[in-house]
């Protein structure tokens, strides 16, 4: 399975946006981009998924590089129970077990 | 909605010692699945299902025995305790579909330490 790079933390004040990065060059084209979070002392939570194209929903926007080795997820207006683990994992779309690599994740902090 | 329910939520046990941990879904899921997570790690997976009544080994089964006797319910054994099993168990589970897209939805976890 491809393997996905973060950074180990990010910072943001409370109401700006946040830019949350992935790299995965060695993507196939079968890969769709899933993103978890994890709150303290929850399990992880979907948020968002895409496959080339850009996506929005209620959470966040997935931004996705052309060539498909990186993408960024987008919180538009942070707020302190943003504050989590924010996971970036490759699934084969053709996968049907369907089974997620977890990293370690991007923790990030919110300030007030 | 309960989602995935995890039970208990914390246990403390001794070398030896044998448990069960629950995980039951009201989605009406095909696939459940059992992961450990370890200070400052992600999540690893130990066991899954893909139906009531299969199992299949995750990436770190040895120690764990599981069963899915009911489609709602899959159950982690830990037959004897090891400290090195003291860890944060999540349980997941997703819907059946073909293409693997679909979310996983986790439970709260149940936090174990064994001494």
């Amino acid at each position: 399975d491809a393997k996905t790079t973060q950074p180990n933390s990010m910072e943001s004040n409370e109401e700006e946006p946040v830019h949350l990065p992935c790299n995965h060059s060695t993507i196939s084209g079968t890969d769709y981009i899933h993103w978890y979070r994890q709150l303290p002392s929850q399990g992880p939570e979907y948020v968002i998924h895409g496959l080339t194209s850009n996506v929005n929903n209620r959470m966040a926007s997935l931004a996705i590089a052309e060539d498909r080795k990186s993408s960024t997820l987008i919180l538009h207006r942070a707020t302190l129970r943003d504050a989590a683990v924010y996971y970036c994992i490759l699934r084969d779309r053709g996968s049907t077990l369907g089974r997620l690599y977890f990293g370690r994740g991007t923790q990030l902090t919110v300030w007030p | 909605n309960a989602g995935v329910t995890q039970t208990p939520k914390f246990r403390v046990l001794k070398t030896g010692q044998s448990m069960t941990l629950l995980c039951a879904q009201d989605m009406n899921h095909e696939y459940m699945y059992w992961y450990r997570q370890d200070p400052g790690m992600g999540l690893r997976l130990i066991h899954y299902s893909v139906g009531e009544g299969t199992t299949a080994k995750g990436e770190v089964p040895d120690g764990y025995n599981v069963s899915r006797l009911k489609k709602q319910n899959f159950l982690l054994g830990l037959e004897s305790a090891a400290p090195s099993q003291t860890s944060v168990y999540f349980c997941a589970s997703r819907d059946g579909q073909v293409l693997g897209n679909q979310p996983q939805h986790f439970g709260d976890g149940t936090r174990l330490s064994i001494l």
